[in-house]
């Protein structure tokens, strides 16, 4: 099992430019998100998905787009990055089980100039 | 909304020592539960211990445990016979156990995390 795969790993973007961060999961969870961390403030929720074709925001999630096509996948997209937008991003995913924890991506460290 | 604070920003211990890491929540549910998470580094997110809410014992893995105070919604973890890899930034996190619908379930709502040093 690879778990969740995250990619790329480290990025740097030009202000007003766009991206997409992968996030893929085989262990046929239901649950995915995103996280962005910043020093001080711990890991905050941007978007989540309960399944395929289902998302919502979590609490930062302006600037950001998510999309869940299939179970396996969930891309973040930044549309037009900002430095305030500069931070390390996590994917996670996690099953209905009962206070299962998640289990999470190797991270993505974005920079924007 | 959940609320998860850590009001130790760093702490530090010997090897070898015990060292306790404090966290609060705050939540009107009463069903739920608690992890800590441990971040080395490498940047990878670990877990290292998790509780149910309506478990009254206290979860333990190893040299790691916790005290779960639910009515003070305290939930700290002890690091005994701390070692040189225990070093790492920790996280404490809630997940409610029933969302609106089902959608909230998976939300994790994390504290500021704890920078902790061990010294040899």
């Amino acid at each position: 099992n690879a778990g969740v795969t995250q990619t790329p790993k480290f990025q740097v973007l030009k202000t007003g430019q766009s991206m997409t961060l992968q996030c893929a999961q085989d262990m046929n969870h239901e649950y995915m998100s995103w996280y962005r961390q910043d020093p001080g403030m711990g890991l905050r929720l941007i978007h989540y998905s309960v399944g395929a074709g289902i998302t919502d925001q979590g609490e930062v999630p302006n600037g950001y787009n998510v999309s869940r096509s299939t179970t396996e996948d969930f891309p973040l997209r930044l549309l037009s990055a900002a430095p305030s937008q500069t931070s390390v991003y996590f994917c996670a995913s996690t099953d209905r089980g009962q206070g299962a924890g998640y289990t999470f991506g190797s991270g993505t460290r974005l920079t924007v100039v | 909304a959940q609320t998860v604070t850590q009001s130790q920003p760093e702490m530090s211990v010997q090897e070898a020592e015990t060292v306790t890491l404090s966290c609060t929540y705050d939540t009107s549910e009463s069903d739920y539960y608690l992890f800590w998470y441990k971040q080395p580094p490498s940047r990878q997110m670990i877990l290292v211990i998790r509780q149910e809410a309506y478990k009254q014992q206290n979860a333990t893995e190893n040299r790691f445990s916790v005290n779960f105070q639910k009515a003070a919604k305290s939930f700290s973890l002890k690091i005994s016979d701390s070692q040189l890899g225990d070093a790492a930034m920790y996280f404490c996190a809630y997940r409610s156990a029933w969302g609106d619908g089902g959608t909230s379930y998976g939300k994790l709502t994390f504290g500021q995390g704890t920078i902790l040093t061990v010294h040899p």
